[in-house]
């Protein structure tokens, strides 16, 4: 069963526009964290902002927020005042931290994000 | 964070040859991951590398096509063994890093042709 779901496999944003990219996962762990990645055509792959489960606010990190309804199973990443260099491909992933996948980060298949000047 | 340093970032390789791609990390560190990611796909876990033990490897991959080798606490290497063109993805290796969750280096684009 697939852990980690990202349903929009393109988005489309004006420069300066407020984005949101959806995920939503799976996890019968009471302890995991969700990250968000973003991959440019280069191939890197940049941390951008971490949730952990037992986290009350809503992560933040400059531009970017995490918006965790944990009853959900939602993380969304909203990505505001869009710039041209946001464009790329953006992976959501989780760290489940018991069980037989400790340690182990599983990734969404990723949105390809494109902001339009 | 962590840096790691990956080489090669890029080559073409023939079909049926061998390819090492190696990662050094500017700090020490328990585990090292290995992962696969195939054109217009995500990543996928190929295995886990703890320092004097045996890799860890997922289901679907195995040592003999994939072999690690993890000799101390700060460098690794995949090879990617008897390679076709299936075999042409980034790869990428990573460290879990306490400050920034998980580090990657800059990843390897291989080419089988």
């Amino acid at each position: 069963a697939q852990k980690i779901t990202q349903t929009q496999p393109g988005m489309f944003v004006q420069e300066k526009e407020a984005v949101t990219l959806d995920c939503t996962y799976d996890t019968s762990d009471q302890s995991y964290g969700l990250f968000w990645y973003k991959q440019p055509s280069s191939g890197e792959m940049i941390f951008l902002i971490y949730q952990g489960s037992y986290d009350e606010q809503n992560a933040t990190e400059g531009r970017y927020s995490l918006n965790f309804q944990k009853a959900r199973k939602s993380a969304n990443l909203v990505i505001s005042a869009s710039q041209l260099g946001d464009s790329a491909m953006y992976f959501c992933a989780m760290r489940e931290i018991s069980g037989g996948s400790n340690y182990k980060l599983t990734f969404g298949k990723g949105t390809l994000l494109t902001v339009n000047p | 964070s962590a840096v790691i340093s990956q080489k090669p970032s890029r080559d073409i390789c023939q079909r049926g040859t061998s390819l090492t791609i190696q990662c050094q990390v500017d700090s020490q560190v328990t585990m090292m991951f290995w992962y696969r990611q195939q054109p217009g796909q995500s990543l996928t876990l190929i295995a886990t590398a703890n320092q004097g033990s045996e890799a860890t490897y997922e289901s679907g991959f195995v040592i003999d096509k994939f072999p690690i080798s993890r000799p101390n606490l700060t460098f690794s290497t995949l090879t990617v063994s008897n390679m076709s063109p299936e075999d042409s993805s980034i790869y990428l290796c990573s460290v879990e890093d306490r400050a920034y969750g998980y580090t990657f280096g800059s990843g390897t684009r291989l080419t089988v042709v």
